[in-house]
């Protein structure tokens, strides 16, 4: 099993740039969560998904949009980058409210 | 907006030691509560996970939990090198649905 991953690992996006980060795990995991990590913090919840279908908004759902089509992916969507979007973005999984798995991040720059 | 404090450190301890890591959470009906380990540029991986007050032992690591106090520890003994990393702290309770709230870590680095 390659477990969560996420693509890409590094993006510098321009000022009012949109973009999609994506995060696919092949553990047939219900559960799929988005976060993002600022330097020196811990993680803030954007959005997460209970089953294909369903989401909802976490702690700091704005500027980001999500879909789940398939119990496998769970991307998220930045529309008009904004520098304060810059972070790094984990992608998880897991089968209950439990354990969760990360994936190894993306790194995003706004300037 | 649920609170989860942990001292930031950095603490440093000598290899053999054992390091305490200290949690505070301020939603009193919290349920489950986590440690994870983050390498520098890493992703977090679970160390451990405790849900009732008291003591769970994993190898080398314990976690305590206190629901009066709202307190949850990690201790690692025979602290090694390899034990150097931010260590994060997340809850969540059947009131916050599917939400994790994570603290802000505590540095730690074993020094040889």
């Amino acid at each position: 099993n390659a477990g969560v991953t996420q693509t890409p690992k590094f993006r510098i996006l321009k000022i009012g740039q949109s973009m999609t980060l994506q995060c696919t795990q092949d553990m047939n995991h219900n559960y799929m969560y988005w976060y993002r990590q600022d330097p020196g913090m811990g993680l803030k919840l954007i959005y997460y998904s209970v089953g294909a279908g369903i989401t909802d908004k976490g702690e700091v759902p704005n500027g980001y949009n999500v879909s789940r089509s398939t119990t496998e992916d769970f991307p998220l969507r930045l529309e008009l980058a904004a520098p304060s979007q810059t972070s790094v973005y984990f992608c998880a999984s897991s089968r209950t409210q439990e354990t969760q798995y990360f994936g190894p991040g993306t790194r995003l720059l706004v300037l | 907006q649920k609170e989860v404090e942990q001292n930031s450190g950095p603490l440093s301890v000598p290899e053999g030691a054992i390091a305490s890591l200290n949690c505070t959470y301020s939603d009193r009906v919290s349920q489950s509560f986590f440690w994870y380990r983050q390498y520098s540029g890493k992703s977090p991986e679970l160390i451990m996970s405790i849900y009732s007050n008291g003591d769970k032992e994993d190898g080398r690591f314990t976690a305590q939990l206190n629901k009066a106090s709202q307190y949850v520890s990690l201790l690692i003994r025979d602290s090694q090198p390899s034990d150097s990393a931010t260590y994060l702290c997340a809850v969540n309770s059947v009131n916050t649905g599917n939400q994790f709230y994570f603290g802000t870590g505590t540095s730690l680095t074993v020094i040889p």
